[in-house]
């Protein structure tokens, strides 16, 4: 089956300007996860998502990060006034919530967003 | 809170040869546990997944991991490589309760030669 599409799948901004990353989970996944992938910082979670609320946004590293989902499927994050050290790849994730347990299950990841600020 | 370590940053070995790449973790209790695998300009690929009981787990390519509660370790293990194993590895750690985040190690950067 499909499984997470992300897109774009690389952004060129200019220093100052807005970006929306799109990310589109597997059907049925409930649960949905952004991380940041940078050299410096490594593999980095930002925020999460349980239907169309958000938990943890305990990741998000300033005010100019916000994130979206509407509909319990796609999720938009949104950078404001981009800053050189926002450069990096922006990687979506997505996992089926059981009600039952209360537990998610495995993370399931699309290609990421490849973003560069100049 | 949760944290990994992966202690290589890169291994290189020849086509054929076995391959163990290290990690352990620091969690309070049981966590679950993952190893993915990245590819050069791919997004992360699960390879396995620990979440409970059988010790010795199987995942795809050919890869098992062993979880260790005494030695808080999940090494990843791989009896001969192949040219196509070259790529970045991650462990990674989340809570079994509530917190749902991973929390990933920096990563082992793995090359194959022939």
């Amino acid at each position: 089956g499909a499984g997470v599409s992300q897109s774009p799948s690389n952004k060129v901004t200019e220093k100052g300007k807005d970006v929306e990353l799109r990310c589109d989970p597997i059907s049925g996944h409930t649960a949905l996860y952004w991380y940041r992938q940078s050299l410096g910082q490594g593999l980095e979670f930002l925020i999460y998502f349980q239907g169309n609320s958000a938990p943890d946004k305990s990741g998000l590293p300033s005010d100019r990060f916000s994130a979206e989902r509407t509909g319990g499927s796609v999720s938009t994050l949104t950078i404001q006034r981009t800053q050189q050290e926002d450069s990096a790849v922006y990687l979506c994730a997505s996992s089926f919530w059981s009600p039952a347990s209360g537990v998610t299950d495995t993370q399931y990841f699309g290609p990421g967003t490849r973003l560069t600020v100049l | 809170a949760q944290s990994v370590t992966q202690p290589d940053i890169h291994i290189t070995v020849s086509e054929g040869a076995s391959l163990e790449l290290r990690c352990n973790y620091s969690y309070g209790a049981t966590p679950y546990l993952f190893w993915y695998v990245q590819s050069p300009g791919q997004g992360l690929q699960l390879l396995l997944k620990y979440f409970s009981g059988d010790t010795l787990v199987q995942g795809i390519k050919g890869f098992e991991a062993e979880f260790k509660r005494s030695q808080s370790s999940f090494n990843l293990r791989k009896p001969s490589v192949h040219w196509s194993d070259a790529a970045e590895y991650f462990c990674a750690v989340r809570s079994n309760f509530g917190n749902e985040k991973l929390t990933f190690g920096t990563g082992t950067r793995l090359t194959i030669i022939p």
